[in-house]
């Protein structure tokens, strides 16, 4: 089945960095999401992005869909970004797995 | 608007119990799913639902059985519990025009404890 790896696995930041987590996937790909999950393990929708570009506040994510790849940007962290992030990617090739999922890079934003 | 809700958020079981995990969903999204969650690890795609009755197996399906009889109610059942089934269970909802496991929004998790 596909591969899905992230990195960093850990990230630790002071309040106000910016970050970039990365997603590297094996296959070519019909859907990526990107979530949050945050410390009492709500898991968050942050973005549906399986190709392009998309901005939703001080989080954009691109997708570079024929060089298998993804990039989540965290701009001016706050500590209520702390959590883990993760991507899930659905191959092309479709089946009963549903999304995979990277392990995650867990990110601790300190103040 | 609720979202996606699930009972109970803890549960702990002896080896051999049965139970059942509620989600229900009132934004009327057609597709529905369960995933388990395993420390270190992404989640893992148990059962799935494209319908009100119609079901099929995810990645991982032994020792899970589902139904669906409306658009808003995915239930989960253990048959017997087994210490390898201690996880935290997520429910899915989603809607989407080209994937089932389109835009997933995730009910907030029941951590279950077999001992």
């Amino acid at each position: 089945g596909i591969q899905v790896e992230q990195s960093p696995p850990d990230l630790i930041l002071q309040e106000g960095a910016n970050s970039t987590l990365r997603c590297n996937f094996s296959d070519s790909v019909n859907n990526l999401q990107w979530f949050h999950q945050n410390p009492w393990g709500q898991l968050i929708n942050l973005f549906y992005i399986p190709s392009g570009t998309k901005q939703n506040g001080r989080l954009s994510a691109t997708t570079v869909a024929t060089e298998r790849y993804s990039l989540l940007y965290i701009s001016s962290s706050q500590t209520t970004d702390s959590g883990v992030y993760f991507c899930a990617v659905e191959d092309s090739g479709g089946g009963a797995d549903g999304l995979t999922f990277g392990k995650g890079t867990h990110l601790i934003i300190q103040p | 608007n609720a979202g996606v809700t699930q009972t109970p958020k803890f549960q702990v079981l002896k080896t051999g119990q049965s139970m059942t995990l509620q989600c229900a969903q009132d934004m009327n999204h057609e597709y529905m799913s369960w995933y388990r969650q395993d420390p270190g690890m992404g989640l893992r795609l148990i059962h799935y639902s494209v319908g009100a009755g119609i079901t099929d197996q995810g990645e991982v399906p032994n020792g899970y059985n589902v139904s669906r009889s409306t658009t808003e109610d995915f239930p989960l059942r253990l048959l017997s519990a087994a210490p390898s089934q201690t996880s935290v269970y997520f429910c899915a909802s989603s809607y989407s025009m080209t994937s089932v496991f389109g835009e997933q929004f995730f009910g907030p998790g029941t951590r279950l404890t077999v001992l």
